[in-house]
């Protein structure tokens, strides 16, 4: 079993639909918690990061950590064309002084005008 | 500010050739990773340097690849000899604190 199972999708929404995208995750010592935004042929790109639980706001983004179900969310409100990408979520423990991410599989959006 | 630099872009070799990557992280970020994705999988960790030192390698697949950081700047991933499983995209990324891992653009990496 992976440690972070992410959805693969593709997901595809309308042009201002709100999007939502989970991962789950079973390794309790993560404490740090990413969503990267990758598109086609480029690295990824860091959208947001969580310390431990919680939600976190950065304008049209929030993300969401519930670590008793393990469980991350990214929601994006009224997407738009351009937020068509693949979306990674990524963890790491820190604590135990390991910084490396551990990802998962990325989910594709495709958000049509 | 210029971010995390890679090069080359792309590679192709034949199996059993070696191959040098490139990476430049960020000015002043003294933790650097290296990180692969192979076809249909995940991005999965290789290794982290904490200026020159190497302080986790535990991702690295085999004796065939070989990590530097001189002097805690620049990075270098060798891989020799490189087999067909070595295919993918590399990414390097560096980081000053926990939440801020930014990534290198890639290296594609064909061998064939």
């Amino acid at each position: 079993q992976k440690e972070v199972e992410q959805d693969p999708g593709p997901l595809s929404v309308p042009e201002g639909a709100i999007v939502s995208l989970n991962c789950t995750y079973s390794n309790s010592a993560f404490q740090y918690f990413m969503w990267y935004r990758q598109y086609s042929r480029k690295g990824p790109e860091l959208l947001m990061y969580t310390y431990s639980s919680g939600n976190k706001e950065d304008g049209r983004f929030t993300a969401q950590v519930d670590k008793s179900s393990k469980y991350i969310s990214l929601f994006i409100r009224d997407s738009q064309p351009s937020d068509s990408a693949t979306y990674l979520c990524a963890m790491s423990e820190v604590d135990t002084g390991r910084r490396a991410l551990t990802f998962g599989s990325g989910t594709r959006l495709q958000v049509q005008p | 500010e210029a971010g995390v630099t890679q090069f080359p872009s792309h590679s192709v070799i034949e199996k059993g050739q070696t191959v040098t990557l490139r990476c430049d992280p960020i000015s002043g970020h003294d933790n650097l990773y290296w990180y692969r994705r192979v076809m249909g999988k995940e991005i999965k960790f290789l290794l982290h340097f904490v200026k020159e030192s190497k302080q986790d390698e535990s991702g690295m697949p085999n004796n065939r690849f070989l990590a530097e950081r001189t002097g805690g700047t620049y990075s270098t991933l060798k891989v020799q000899p490189a087999e067909l499983e070595d295919s993918g995209v590399y990414f390097c990324a560096s980081s000053q604190e926990p939440w801020d891992m930014l990534f290198g653009p890639g290296t594609r990496l064909t061998v064939t």
